[in-house]
């Protein structure tokens, strides 16, 4: 079975404080890993999809890494506007179509 | 333009009541999802269209109908749904099957 785990499961961090946030992973047929960023209330933005080990995707204040077990999102001198939960969801191929298997996320505060 | 609408934004609904929900894509997007996700919990697969045919449902309760009148359009008919349906309900639509997923902003249902 699929399984995908998130950690921290909630951050805090200072205005300009740098830090990663983890996801790992075990899936039969891995197709792709995605980011998304949702905030409370509203419906999840995609930020980034990587399909192979040592793959990186930037945007803005946020890069995105994988390997062959898991992926962090790196976010360098954070925002206040970057306060978000972030699901990271995997992405495997079936038959009848292909299915994302989402974490459980890491919420994420940046203070000013 | 990436963008999925979702109308209403919220819906109150008593437990004997009827009401749909409304997702619009012109992305030209021939694949269309629906998820649920509860608080703090990330989003839950219910039903996949892909070419405007039903093509994945996670053994949904039939108080749940999804339709898909045409490629731009998917709906979900609510019927004699309980308190704990209550949640935000999010749809998505990709290229294909096999292709990022991008979400509307949800609905939020609540069922009294």
């Amino acid at each position: 079975e699929d399984q995908v785990t998130q950690s921290p499961e909630a951050l805090r961090l200072q205005e300009g404080e740098s830090s990663s946030l983890n996801c790992s992973y075990t899936v039969s047929g891995l197709r792709g890993l995605f980011w998304y960023r949702q905030d409370p209330g509203k419906g999840p933005e995609f930020l980034f999809t990587l399909y192979s080990a040592g793959e990186e995707k930037e945007k803005e204040r946020l890069k995105a890494t994988l390997t062959k077990k898991e992926s962090f999102l790196h976010i360098t001198a954070p925002k206040p506007e970057d306060s978000a939960t972030y699901l990271c969801a995997v992405w495997r191929r079936e038959t009848s179509g292909s299915r994302l298997t989402f974490g459980e996320g890491t919420q994420l505060t940046v203070n000013p | 333009d990436t963008e999925v609408t979702q109308t209403p934004k919220h819906l109150v609904m008593g437990m004997t009541n009827k009401k749909s929900l409304k997702c619009e894509q012109h992305m030209g997007h021939r694949a269309m999802y629906w998820y649920k996700q509860k608080a703090k919990k990330p989003p839950e697969l219910m039903f996949v269209y892909s070419y405007e045919k039903l093509s994945i449902n996670e053994s949904v309760p039939s108080r749940f109908s999804p339709e898909c009148p045409n490629s731009s359009l998917l709906n979900l008919h609510l019927h004699a749904l309980q308190p704990e349906d209550s949640a935000l309900y999010l749809c998505a639509s990709s290229q294909g099957v096999y292709y990022v997923q991008y979400f509307g902003p949800g609905t939020r249902l609540t069922v009294t």
